[in-house]
């Protein structure tokens, strides 16, 4: 068990600029969400999938962001046309799903600056 | 609306024991997270309750109320290394885990 992977560490990009992130969950782990954290805040959820499939995306969430997870194993979240609201701390976490008690398991996030 | 409520920030003395408060109010409730999350870094699993009563896991333990929509986290003999953010977090009625934004434990020698 190697842990939840995300890549890069830390991205900065100029406003309108286009941005993918990347995560690598647990691999026996069949559920992997996204979030966005701010300082002092608690995680805001972004969107999840099981395997493949794309079960829910939060509403607040704006259509230049997008994520994938084309084989069920790694996910990639795109953000088009950055704006420096998006500025924050993007995690990754992933579960075996199989119990409403699994917790979630974390990587160690991607910290997107826009300037 | 969903809300849940901890306090922002906590101190405590090294050796200490604190309690960390959570109320909730949330539409249905499938069970109750404590996370922990030191700066810069990912949060960290730390105790889940479904049902009414006390969790305990060596120096951490968590209790939980339904009928008052309340949780705390207890910590015993308190570490330096213990000096992180605290979060916690309900699942709803569909399944979705809702945040606080949690308590910033601030442990002095």
């Amino acid at each position: 068990d190697t842990g939840v992977s995300q890549d890069p560490r830390h991205k900065i990009t100029k406003r309108g600029q286009n941005v993918t992130f990347r995560c690598d969950p647990i691999s026996e782990h069949n559920r992997l969400y996204w979030y966005r954290q701010t300082l002092g805040q608690g995680p805001e959820f972004l969107t999840y999938f099981q395997n493949e499939a794309q079960l829910e995306k939060s509403r607040l969430l704006s259509d230049r962001f997008s994520a994938e997870r084309p084989k069920g194993s790694f996910s990639t979240l795109e953000i088009q046309r950055t704006e420096q609201g998006d500025s924050a701390m993007y995690l990754c976490a992933s579960s075996l799903g199989e119990t409403e008690s699994s917790p979630l398991h974390f990587g160690n996030g991607t910290r997107l600056t826009v300037t | 609306g969903q809300n849940i409520d901890q306090p922002t920030e906590m101190t405590a003395t090294e050796g200490a024991i604190v309690q960390i408060n959570c109320t909730y109010q949330t539409s249905g409730f499938n069970g109750l997270f404590w996370y922990q999350q030191h700066a810069g870094e990912a949060p960290t699993f730390l105790s889940y309750n479904v049902l009414d009563g006390l969790e305990e896991k060596g120096r951490f333990s968590s209790f939980l109320s339904r009928s008052k929509g309340y949780s705390y986290l207890l910590l015993k003999e308190l570490q330096m290394k213990d000096s992180a953010s605290y979060l916690c977090a309900v699942k709803d009625s569909n399944y979705q885990l809702i945040w606080g934004a949690g308590t910033k434990l601030i442990i002095k020698p």
